[in-house]
């Protein structure tokens, strides 16, 4: 049972561009959003996240959106830039002490 | 220090050897992990340890065996293992609790089982 879905393997855009990665989730206990990044051959590094009481994170480019009735979140990056070009995870938590459940990734790739 | 700091960066060993992966962070964080990631899959949590006791062990066959000498270092001994164990081994750490949140992640041990 997969509670945390990216239902769309990949994304392609200009430089230049915005991107919007979405993530949408079945448990409704999760109250806390991360995205991670991951470049080949490295581990994944934390980008940013969003607590369950918000619904907009912003952090320099990226920019996180969280729907609760909606169980969705997206990420937005914008201006999108090559070196932006990587795997990105979501990932989200029902408490303090609970373990991160990872969704299965989206490769983006951003054309210079 | 922001670094969680993994060896061997790659490793090839035969089903009938012994090895250790090793992971050490100087961050303060008493909370460690060990995660398991295959190609084009999300990290599959293996094993936590929130101050330097096992807290969770995801049912990972006996063949991997984690230990936790102290607060900064965590190691994962491999015996026996199977082809199908080949994958990216990442070591992960974070402030506290036994769950992750913000987890600090390292480059991973590439292993290959022939």
């Amino acid at each position: 049972d997969q509670q945390v879905k990216q239902n769309s393997p990949s994304l392609s855009v200009q430089e230049g561009r915005i991107s919007i990665l979405n993530c949408d989730y079945t448990n409704s206990m999760f109250d806390y959003f991360l995205w991670y990044k991951k470049y080949p051959a490295e581990g994944p590094t934390f980008l940013i996240s969003i607590s369950s009481i918000k619904d907009k994170n912003e952090d320099g480019r990226f920019t996180v959106f969280l729907n609760k009735s909606a169980k969705h979140l997206s990420l937005h990056i914008v201006p999108s830039q090559p070196g932006d070009s990587a795997v990105y995870f979501c990932a989200a938590k029902t408490g303090a002490n609970s373990k991160l459940t990872f969704g299965k990734g989206i490769t983006l790739s951003v054309r210079p | 220090d922001t670094e969680v700091t993994q060896t061997p960066k790659h490793l090839v060993m035969g089903m009938t050897n012994k090895k250790s992966l090793k992971c050490e962070q100087h961050m303060g964080h008493r909370a460690m992990y060990w995660y398991k990631q295959k190609a084009k899959k999300p990290p599959e949590l293996m094993f936590v340890y929130s101050y330097e006791k096992l807290s969770i062990n995801e049912s990972v066959p006996s063949r991997f065996s984690p230990e936790c000498p102290n607060s900064s270092l965590l190691n994962l001994h491999l015996h026996a293992l199977q082809p199908e164990d080949s994958a990216l081994y990442l070591c992960a750490s974070s402030q506290g609790g036994t769950g992750g949140g913000k987890l600090f992640f390292g480059s991973g041990t590439q292993l290959s089982v022939l």
